[in-house]
This record gives structure tokens, C-alpha cells and sequence, in this order.
């Protein structure tokens, strides 16, 4: 089974910094089947990228995926107020369909 | 608008059995393959299973193979999930969630979420 290491655990960033999120497979993830999902305090996941690179529908140009193969990363080019969550990767190419642990984004 | 709306959560005892339910609307839902998805209170997300649009392939975590059973009926446009010999550790929020792409398979992300339903497994 593929396992994702998120890190860092947690992110201390203020309103307009830029946070960057690394997601670490085990195995190679195929054909970058890669997500990332944002999920506030009570609230369902809300997909972000899909495929390491591909903005899902709605979700602002300030999210960006990168990375294949086993290293991949969110990036967030300026933080806005109602970015301040935990955001978690999930690899869809083989099955289980892992999650990572998470990262949370707080506010500085 | 597309929703999806579980329900069937509650409290149960260890060796017990629920039935989770997951109606879909808004989409066509037999185009779409589905999964579920849960959440330990204050911990993190945990695949836990999938299935086709028709029905026919069926996918589990190990720590719930041969305890649940994910299964569909596309005529009432609803995902279930039963699950058997329920352990404290099947405690969590329970998501069902469907799968992105139309007539696609379950090596997809999930881009629509339902609330969620509680499933407490305590004596």
C-alpha cells in the first residue's frame, strides 16, 4: 500500500504569505493520480487539484499543485483569511486510496 | 444542485450492525462512481471504500474487508454501506462522496461531498 507523509504538521503563516505543503508517497503515485482537499472546522473536504496540477472547478488561481512521482506540493501564493484550514493529499492510483495525515495552515 | 445526503449514523455496540445510506441528486447517478470516506473525531481522513457506476466492482480498505459491504441501487439513486462486527475503531464521521469524472472509474478524486453521518461504536 502507498503511504503519503505530509509535512510540515503544521504552518504558521500570516494574511498574504505564501505556504508551501509537500505530500511524500512511498511509491511512485501513478499517472500522477494526485489530490488535494480542504477541509475547514465542521465542514466536508472540498477538492482543490485533481491529477497534481489541475485546478478543480471554482478554486481560486492562487492554489497550485506541482510535482510527479513520489514528491508533490501545494502551493498557496498569497493567503487569504478563509484559506486558514487543513488541507490534506490523497493518491487515487492504486488501491486503498490513501490519504495523508494533513497539514494545517493557522494563522500567525 | 448537486447533493448527496447520508444518513443511518448513530450508537451501536461492538459486534453490532448498521446500514449507512447515501441519496444523490442533482446528477446522474448511475454515470458516476461513488465512495466512502470517514473521519475519527480529531484525526484525519481514511479511505474506506469504493464502487463502479454500475455496480459491478467493489473496492475496501483491509481493516473493513468482510465486515462491510458497500453496494448501490441506481434506480433510487442511493449508495449504502453495511457494515457488520462494528469495532470502537470504526467510530468516525462517515462522507460518502462522488467520484469526478462521468462514466469514469473509481481511480478518480471526489468532487462532491455529502455532510456527513456520525457512527459511534461504544458499549
Amino acid at each position: 500500500d502507498i503511504v503519503l507523509t505530509q509535512s510540515p504538521g503544521t504552518l504558521s503563516l500570516s494574511p498574504g504569505e505564501r505556504a508551501t505543503l509537500s505530500c511524500r508517497a512511498s511509491q511512485s503515485v501513478s499517472s500522477s493520480f494526485l489530490a488535494w482537499y480542504q477541509q475547514k472546522r465542521g465542514r466536508s473536504p472540498r477538492l482543490l487539484i485533481y491529477g497534481a496540477s489541475n485546478r478543480a472547478t471554482g478554486i481560486p488561481d492562487r492554489f497550485s499543485g506541482s510535482g510527479s512521482g513520489t514528491d508533490f506540493t501545494l502551493t498557496i501564493s498569497r493567503l487569504e483569511p478563509e484559506d486558514f484550514a487543513v488541507y490534506y493529499c490523497q493518491q487515487y492510483g492504486s488501491s486503498p486510496w490513501a490519504f495523508g495525515q494533513g497539514t494545517k495552515v493557522e494563522i500567525k | 444542485e448537486v447533493q448527496l445526503l447520508e444518513s443511518g449514523g448513530g450508537l451501536v455496540q461492538p459486534g453490532g450492525s448498521l446500514r449507512l445510506s447515501c441519496e444523490a441528486s442533482g446528477f446522474s447517478f448511475s454515470d458516476y462512481a461513488m465512495n466512502w470516506v470517514r473521519q475519527a473525531p480529531g484525526k484525519g481522513l481514511e479511505w474506506v471504500s469504493g464502487i463502479s457506476g454500475s455496480g459491478g466492482t467493489t473496492y475496501y480498505v483491509d481493516s473493513v474487508k468482510g465486515r462491510f459491504t458497500i453496494s448501490r441501487d441506481n434506480s433510487k439513486n442511493t449508495l449504502f454501506l453495511e457494515m457488520n462486527s462494528l469495532r470502537a475503531e470504526d467510530t468516525a464521521l462517515y462522507y460518502c462522496a462522488k467520484y469526478m469524472i462521468l462514466f469514469g472509474g473509481v481511480y478518480d478524486a471526489s468532487d462532491i461531498w455529502g455532510q456527513g453521518t456520525m457512527v459511534t461504536v461504544s458499549s
